[in-house]
């Protein structure tokens, strides 16, 4: 059985401080890592994915995956009360069926 | 843009009722998948697709039938609707060779 964990929050900052959320998993074989987001009452949209171990920058986010200690997190510098969503940990192993496993997500709060 | 589209955002039925959800992708996805989500349980899936006329069970079946006819349509049935099946219902596809899922924005199921 494939897991995946979030601590499930909520997970409240200030604007303008750095967020950290964090995610393990369970599979050695994994190989995709994806970090989404969910507003309340909307669908979950995908804000970043990562491969290889070390650190991926897009804007604001920052995804950093650690496979040996099957590890992967997301930083939200800057964090705006825009950011305040469900994230959602997705990990999926390459190759396989195309069905990542989804962590239950941790709710974040900026608040102003 | 990838677009996932479901033909109701918010349905209310009764028990007993056969409800069809449906779903439609403009990018020409073989894998297309139904999720529900509920509270504190995070995305189960129910059923996916990774081709016209061929689907595979997820999770959580039990209940719930699926129907792709067309490459572009995948949808979920609901034979005979119980209160237990009240939920949010997502539809997502992802491109083949990829585990990046697009979602639709969800229906809002009520059984009464």
């Amino acid at each position: 059985q494939k897991e995946v964990e979030q601590n499930s929050g909520p997970l409240s900052v200030p604007e303008g401080a750095i967020a950290s959320l964090n995610c393990t998993y369970s599979d050695r074989g994994s190989q995709s890592f994806f970090w989404y987001r969910q507003y309340s009452g909307k669908s979950p949209e995908l804000i970043m994915s990562i491969y290889s171990n070390g650190d991926k920058e897009d804007g604001r986010f920052t995804a950093q995956l650690n496979k040996a200690s099957q590890y992967v997190s997301l930083l939200i510098r800057d964090s705006q009360p825009s950011d305040s969503a469900t994230y959602l940990c997705a990990v999926a192993t390459s190759g396989g069926s195309y069905i990542p496993t989804f962590g239950r997500g941790t709710s974040l709060i900026v608040h102003p | 843009d990838v677009k996932v589209t479901q033909s109701s955002r918010y349905l209310v039925k009764r028990t007993g009722e056969k409800v069809f959800l449906e779903c439609v992708q403009d990018m020409d996805h073989e894998n297309m998948f139904w999720y529900r989500q509920d509270p504190g349980l995070g995305l189960r899936l129910i059923y996916f697709s990774y081709d016209v006329k061929m689907k595979e069970k997820g999770d959580i079946p039990e209940g719930y039938s699926v129907s792709r006819e067309k490459k572009e349509r995948f949808s979920l049935i609901l034979e005979s609707a119980s209160t237990n099946q009240t939920s949010m219902y997502l539809c997502a596809s992802s491109p083949p060779a990829k585990n990046i899922q697009y979602f639709g924005a969800g229906t809002r199921l009520s059984v009464l």
